[in-house]
């Protein structure tokens, strides 16, 4: 089964900070790799998602993720944060194979970003 | 283009009871999954449906049931409620095919006293 574990479960910035956040998981087959943001009393939303192709993801709102498969990590990452960054932030991964697709979460990480 | 819509917003129950939550897809989508988020936890999934069928089913016990109805809407059912049923309970839709991607609802928050 896969799993997914996001390292840093509290991350406090100040605006302008750069910001990398941690995913890694295990699964040994291709996997499909997600990020998602929760912005306080709002609804999950898609950030990025990588598939295939260019291993470095840009997402929305200046976010990046990278996918570095030797490592089975897919970091997040932002060279300047805003205060409106400040929410709860998912990495997902689902398997492309045995015909699942349902994407397994982290247990979040959670940026406050201090003005 | 409605997006994912979920309702009831809040819910209170007590042990015991019964609970049904209702959600409507994306325009366009045909296939609903429904999550439990608890208090500092990812989503888990618990069940998908598809033409009006259970596809998958995560590890949650015979008490969480669903339906899907030929609108694509669905409905998540949970009885004998406990209080570890307290959650956050999202809606997700999609359309069929390995590439496409989940988009959320709100969720309906249930506390269970």
């Amino acid at each position: 089964a896969q799993s997914v574990s996001q390292h840093n479960h509290h991350v406090i910035l100040s605006e302008a900070a750069s910001l990398e956040l941690g995913c890694n998981y295990s699964y040994g087959g291709t996997v499909n790799l997600f990020w998602y943001v929760q912005y306080p009393g709002q609804h999950l939303q898609l950030l990025l998602k990588y598939f295939s192709g260019d291993p470095l993801v840009k997402g929305i709102k200046g976010f990046e993720a990278e996918f570095i498969k030797s490592k089975f990590s897919f970091n997040l990452r932002k060279p300047s944060v805003q205060w409106s960054d400040t929410a709860e932030y998912f990495c997902a991964v689902r398997s492309t194979s045995g015909g699942s697709y349902i994407p397994t979460f982290g247990r979040g990480t959670s940026l406050i970003v201090h003005p | 283009d409605a997006g994912v819509t979920q309702s009831p917003t809040h819910l209170i129950k007590t042990r015991g009871q019964q609970v049904t939550l209702r959600c409507s897809p994306k325009s366009g989508h045909d296939t609903v999954s429904w999550y439990q988020q608890a208090l500092g936890q990812g989503p888990q999934f618990i069940f998908q449906y598809y033409e009006e069928e259970e596809r998958q089913r995560g590890n949650f016990p015979d008490r969480f049931s669903g339906h899907q109805f030929p609108n694509y809407s669905s409905e998540l059912n949970v009885n004998a409620l406990l209080l570890g049923d307290s959650a956050l309970y999202l809606c997700a839709s999609s359309s069929q095919g390995a590439q496409e991607t989940q988009y959320f609802g709100p969720g309906t928050r249930l506390l269970v006293l």
